[in-house]
C-alpha cells in the first residue's frame, strides 16, 4: 500500500512552459485535492475532486487545470508557468461521506521553481 | 469563512518537557479536526483525527482535545524528545455535503533541544 504518491519531487520550469504534476493513490479514496504551500500563507486549496469525472475549484485555481478520469489519479496541469507559481505542491486524498471528509493522507510533495 | 489560528508560531523547549500547542477556529460547525506533523522538506503526516462528537484522542505521547463550543483544540505532547522537532499543523473539516475542504492553520514550529 503506497498511499499517496507524487511525481516529480523537484522541477524547474521557465516562464511560459507547461507541465503536469502527477498524483496517484491506492486507497480507493473518493476525495482528492491539490494544495500549494507558501511561506507565510500556509496551505491553500487549488482544486479538488469528489470522484471520477467531478472536479471543482478551490481558493487559488487560476493558472491550473485538473481532470479525474479514474479514482486513482488526479493530475495537476500548469498551463503557462509563472514565477508566482513557484511553490511546494501537495496532493491529498480521503474517504468522503455525505456529511464530511475523513482522515486526509498527503503525498510527499513536488517542489516547483519557475524562473 | 472559517479561520484557523495556531499559537504560538514557534516554540523552543528542553528535552523532557511536557508542552501544549493551541489551535482555534471561528466557525464551530465542524465535522472533524486533524493534527498533522510536517518535517522540513517533507509532506504532512497525520497524527490525530478528532470527530466533532469526540472530546479527545490519544496516540502514544500525544493527546488532542477538542472543545467545539469555544472553537479550540489543543495538542499535548508528553515528555518531549528531539525527534519531536517539526512543524505541527491543525486543519478543520467542515460539516457540509458538497465542496468540502479543510482549512489549515499556519502551524507551530517546535524545536526540542537535547
Amino acid at each position: 500500500n503506497a498511499g499517496v504518491t507524487q511525481t516529480p519531487k523537484f522541477q524547474v520550469l521557465k516562464t511560459g512552459q507547461s507541465m503536469t504534476l502527477q498524483c496517484a493513490q491506492d486507497m480507493n479514496h473518493e476525495y482528492m485535492s491539490w494544495y500549494r504551500q507558501d511561506p507565510g500563507m500556509g496551505l491553500r486549496l487549488i482544486h479538488y475532486s469528489v470522484g471520477a469525472g467531478i472536479t471543482d475549484q478551490g481558493e487559488v485555481p487560476n493558472g491550473y487545470n485538473v481532470s479525474r478520469s479514474t479514482t486513482e489519479d488526479f493530475p495537476l496541469r500548469l498551463l503557462s508557468a509563472a514565477p508566482s507559481q513557484t511553490s511546494v505542491y501537495f496532493c491529498a486524498s480521503s474517504r468522503s461521506e455525505g456529511d464530511g471528509l475523513y482522515e486526509q493522507y498527503f503525498g510527499p510533495g513536488t517542489r516547483l521553481t519557475v524562473t | 469563512k472559517q479561520e484557523v489560528t495556531q499559537i504560538p508560531a514557534a516554540l523552543s523547549v528542553p528535552e523532557g518537557e511536557n508542552l501544549v500547542l493551541n489551535c482555534s477556529f471561528t466557525d464551530s460547525a465542524i465535522y472533524n479536526l486533524q493534527w498533522f506533523r510536517q518535517d522540513p522538506g517533507k509532506g504532512l503526516t497525520s497524527l490525530l483525527l478528532i470527530q466533532s462528537s469526540q472530546r479527545e484522542q490519544t496516540s502514544g505521547r500525544l493527546n488532542a482535545s477538542l472543545d467545539k463550543s469555544s472553537g479550540r483544540s489543543t495538542l499535548y505532547i508528553a515528555a518531549s524528545q528531539p525527534g519531536d522537532s517539526a512543524t505541527y499543523l491543525c486543519a478543520v473539516g467542515p460539516r457540509e455535503t458538497s465542496g468540502s475542504r479543510l482549512t489549515f492553520g499556519e502551524g507551530t514550529q517546535l524545536t526540542v533541544n537535547p
